[in-house]
């Protein structure tokens, strides 16, 4: 089953605590992604990957790190983590070679920062 | 820059309504247009999309929408509600060109069918 996978789904932390989002995806996609949704905002991309080693910021990076060693995985790092970055985040993955390829998106992470 | 409108920030409708949810964007160019649903609690869904060819797409349980190039509009319809339709809906837009993939959202519209 195509799938794309973020872990954790639920964490409370506090401020300055360093902390990952994983996320991983089974369909062999090059294209991966990180959203963050807030009330009244709708998605905001916070960076992309092109493929393996190849990322760049979307439209809300501050504060985020992305890194992209393998194809599957894109994790989401918050080094130091800040009450504002309290929101819902989604991972996302597409196949490229056709910017309307479907995009697959993960269940959501669940993150406050206190 | 790319902005995508969403009309309705909350639509409140009896079960049987029907329904419309405004879309609009803006971007001279060619684009690729969804709207998306969240149920409570879920991750977004694709209901429906637009790439080329007929106007008026069809989407997945009795939605559809119509994508107008004149009005720059991607407007969601569905003729009769139900309750399980309870959800955020969110439209998005890709740019046709390039190959980002980058979806830009719309501020999303939490619909509420009352049963």
């Amino acid at each position: 089953e195509a799938q794309v996978t973020q872990n954790p789904r639920y964490l409370i932390t506090v401020t300055g605590k360093k902390l990952t989002v994983t996320c991983s995806q089974n369909m062999n996609h090059e294209y991966m992604s990180w959203y963050r949704q807030d009330p009244g905002l709708g998605l905001r991309q916070i960076y992309y990957s092109m493929n393996v080693e190849v990322t760049d910021k979307g439209d809300v990076p501050e504060g985020y790190k992305v890194s992209r060693k393998e194809k599957r995985n894109f994790p989401l790092i918050l080094e130091s983590p800040s009450p504002n970055q309290t929101s819902l985040y989604f991972c996302a993955s597409r196949q490229t070679g056709n910017s309307g390829n479907t995009i697959y998106f993960g269940e959501g992470s669940w993150l406050t920062v206190v | 820059a790319q902005s995508v409108s969403q009309h309705n920030h909350h639509v409140i409708l009896s079960e049987a309504a029907s329904l419309e949810l405004g879309c609009n964007y803006s971007y001279g160019g060619t684009v690729n247009l969804f709207w998306y649903v969240q149920y409570p609690g879920q991750h977004l869904q694709l209901l429906l999309k637009y790439f080329s060819g007929d106007p008026l797409v069809k989407g997945i349980k009795g939605f559809e929408a119509e994508f107008i190039k004149s009005k720059f509009s991607f407007n969601l319809r569905k003729p009769s509600v139900q309750w399980s339709d309870t959800a955020e809906y969110f439209c998005a837009v890709t740019r046709r060109s390039g190959n980002t993939g980058k979806l830009i959202f719309g501020q999303g519209t939490t619909l509420q069918v009352k049963p």
